[in-house]
């Protein structure tokens, strides 16, 4: 089975600008969660998407959003850029079949605000 | 608010040692505790614990969770450097949200 695939793997931005990044997870995973990793903050939960629906929200401004698709790809979308969005992006999908099930992580978007 | 600290926060050691890293934490809706290996890359899974008292194994590595204490650790026996990588624990609440602690960074010298 292919793994977690993410796009862009690396991305530059300026501030202001507005940002959209990809997700597709495992075939079969419906759950798809995404994460910001800085070196600052650490690992930090942005929001998960579950059957197109967002069932958890992390504590993240509503510059941050995400919407799941019915193929379970999901794309999360970052407006107005600031300096302290750069960061790791990380998505994580799970299949949510089996109670307890782990989460598989992408390699991640590196993004850059200049 | 949830809380989740790893220690060490950093750990060096040479090729053959043992360690034992910790980790512990407050979270509302606790569900399972994963452990994961990050190097320069995605965080690659390691364990999943979900009862008390119950070793998991795999190869030279074990953890184990307390939930009455609110504790685990992760052991790694005969360290190699291919270990040296930062460890990160969290517990999982309500769907998948995972709170991550700061992890601990581990570097085995040969």
């Amino acid at each position: 089975k292919a793994g977690v695939t993410q796009t862009p793997r690396y991305l530059i931005k300026t501030r202001g600008q507005q940002v959209t990044l990809s997700c597709s997870p495992i075939s079969g995973h419906r759950s798809v969660s995404w994460y910001q990793q800085t070196p600052g903050q650490g690992l930090q939960f942005l929001f998960e998407y579950f059957s197109e629906t967002q069932r958890n929200k992390g504590n993240f401004p509503g510059r941050f959003s995400g919407r799941q698709f019915s193929n379970s790809r999901s794309e999360m979308n970052v407006s107005t850029l600031e300096l302290g969005d750069s960061a790791l992006y990380l998505c994580a999908s799970s299949s949510d079949r089996v109670v307890q099930e782990t989460q598989y992580f992408g390699p991640g978007t590196r993004l850059l605000v200049l | 608010e949830d809380k989740v600290v790893q220690s060490p926060l950093s750990l060096v050691v040479h090729e053959g040692d043992t360690v034992t890293l910790n980790c512990s934490y407050e979270v509302t809706n606790f569900r399972s505790l994963l452990w994961y290996k990050q190097e320069k890359k995605a965080p690659t899974f390691l364990f999943m614990l979900t009862s008390s008292g119950i070793e998991k194994k795999s190869g030279r590595l074990s953890s184990i969770l307390d939930k009455k204490e609110l504790f685990s650790i992760l052991n790694i026996t005969a360290t190699q450097t291919g270990d040296s990588a930062v460890y990160l624990c969290a517990p999982r609440e309500a769907g998948n949200m995972l709170t991550f602690g700061g992890g601990t960074r581990l570097m085995v010298k040969p």
